[in-house]
């Protein structure tokens, strides 16, 4: 079936570092794949997205490459801040299907 | 962008009454919406999907007598939460459907607490 594994939370990094957080799935099929941030308070919101391999998602200077030979979408940030700090999604969507499959969040601390 | 809109953002209640949660599309028309359940610390949860003039379709373990919902039109999809409990206080959220790019667009959430 289809399911995503994201790297257990949280992540603490001070502000500029470089930020990786990993996400894989199983899916057959050519799935889209997903970022999701839920910042303290607020609803969740699109972060960026691919939909077929070897795309590159960008958004705010994160991004994350669909490697199908590897079944990733790890997020990446050169230089992280404090406005950052949130919760992050990684998702897929089965091409046979509208509904998303959900990884179980990570939560990222930057610290001044 | 799409905006989509859940009301009231927060709800407190007492055990055995009814709560009921608005989900609009703002600027869009959405044939389908998500129901979802988020309990602190953890990802998301489908209690159902929402599918405008038919029945909603539940997840499994999802009971659809108590989550009652309506999507009476194409940008207003309702949760009614009936006879509510304390283990149903946690966070719901919304997410409406469009197929043109094939995206969901969520809600702000409700959070609900009942006494």
């Amino acid at each position: 079936g289809n399911s995503v594994t994201q790297m257990e939370g949280p992540v603490t990094l001070s502000e500029e570092a470089f930020l990786t957080i990993n996400c894989t799935y199983t899916a057959t099929g050519y799935p889209s794949l997903f970022w999701y941030v839920q910042y303290p308070g607020e609803g969740l919101q699109l972060l960026l997205k691919a939909t077929k391999a070897d795309d590159k998602g960008s958004n705010k200077g994160f991004e994350a490459t669909y490697r199908k030979e590897t079944t990733s979408f790890h997020l990446e940030k050169g230089s992280v801040q404090v406005s950052d700090s949130a919760v992050y999604f990684c998702a897929l969507r089965p091409d046979s299907n509208y509904q998303l499959i959900w990884g179980a969040g990570t939560k990222l601390i930057i610290k001044p | 962008g799409a905006v989509v809109s859940q009301h009231p953002s927060w709800v407190i209640c007492k055990s055995g009454t009814s709560v009921k949660i608005e989900c609009r599309s703002l600027d869009f028309q959405a044939t389908t919406m998500f129901w979802y359940r988020q309990f602190p610390k953890q990802s998301l949860m489908l209690m159902a999907t929402s599918n405008e003039g038919s029945k909603a379709t539940y997840e499994q373990g999802v009971e659809k007598d108590k989550f009652l919902i309506n999507h009476a039109s194409l940008t207003l999809s309702t949760l009614t939460v009936t006879s509510a409990h304390p283990e149903d206080s946690s966070f719901y959220i919304c997410s409406a459907f469009t197929r043109e790019g094939w995206e969901q667009f969520f809600g702000p959430g409700t959070r609900l607490t009942v006494l």
